[in-house]
């Protein structure tokens, strides 16, 4: 069965400085990939996804986000982080025979400090 | 265009009672997709809905259930409330290819609260 793992609970930053969300995957068969951002009291927003190509995949908000086959990860980038990207993070995976399933990591707290 | 809109978006019910949450999709997504958001067990798919039929299912009991209407338009139903039930529902709408690589898009959720 597919799995997304997100081994922080919590990630802090400095504003300004580079952020990095982890997440990897267990799968069968080729992953579709996504990343999303859940502000307090609101809904999941779409930040990025990988289907297949460039692993280097650029999304919304100035985030960024690497596929590496060879060690199942899926990390979140963004080079200079803003206050206004503390939120919760998910990374979430979808196989392409299974519909549209998404199983979701447990979420990372990103924290940005002034 | 206009987001997944979903009501209401707060409930408060006890138990036993039975609850129905609504979910519009972005104009033109044919499937509605239904998450179960709680702290302890995080993000969980309930199930898909395509063409006003069930396209895929999550684990979950026969007490949960949901529907599709001909304008994609979708509704679930939950039985019986239990404590346990307490959660933020999710309703995500995709244009519904089946390939597994559309984008799902989510409304804001409806927190539900069993007394």
């Amino acid at each position: 069965a597919q799995s997304v793992a997100q081994p922080e609970d919590q990630v802090n930053v400095a504003e300004g400085n580079p952020l990095t969300v982890k997440c990897t995957y267990s799968v069968s068969g080729n992953p579709y990939l996504f990343w999303y951002v859940q502000y307090p009291n609101r809904g999941l927003q779409f930040l990025l996804k990988y289907i297949t190509g460039d692993n280097l995949v650029k999304g919304s908000y100035g985030f960024e986000a690497e596929f590496n086959k060879s060690q199942t990860s899926f990390h979140l980038k963004k080079p200079s982080a803003l206050v206004s990207d503390s939120a919760l993070y998910f990374c979430a995976v979808r196989v392409g025979t299974d519909g549209n399933k998404l199983v979701f990591g447990a979420g990372t707290i990103l924290r940005v400090k002034s | 265009k206009a987001g997944v809109t979903q009501t209401p978006r707060y409930l408060i019910k006890t138990r036993g009672q039975q609850v129905t949450l609504s979910c519009s999709p972005i104009s033109g997504h044919r499937s509605v997709s239904w998450y179960q958001q709680t702290p302890g067990q995080g993000l969980q798919f309930l199930f898909e809905y395509f063409s006003e039929t069930q396209r895929n299912k999550g684990n979950f009991p026969g007490r949960f259930s949901g529907r599709q209407f001909s304008n994609s338009r979708s509704e679930m139903n939950v039985s019986t409330l239990e404590l346990g039930d307490s959660a933020l529902y999710l309703c995500a709408s995709s244009l519904g290819t089946g390939r597994g690589t559309d984008t799902q898009y989510f409304g804001p959720g409806t927190r539900l609260t069993v007394l």
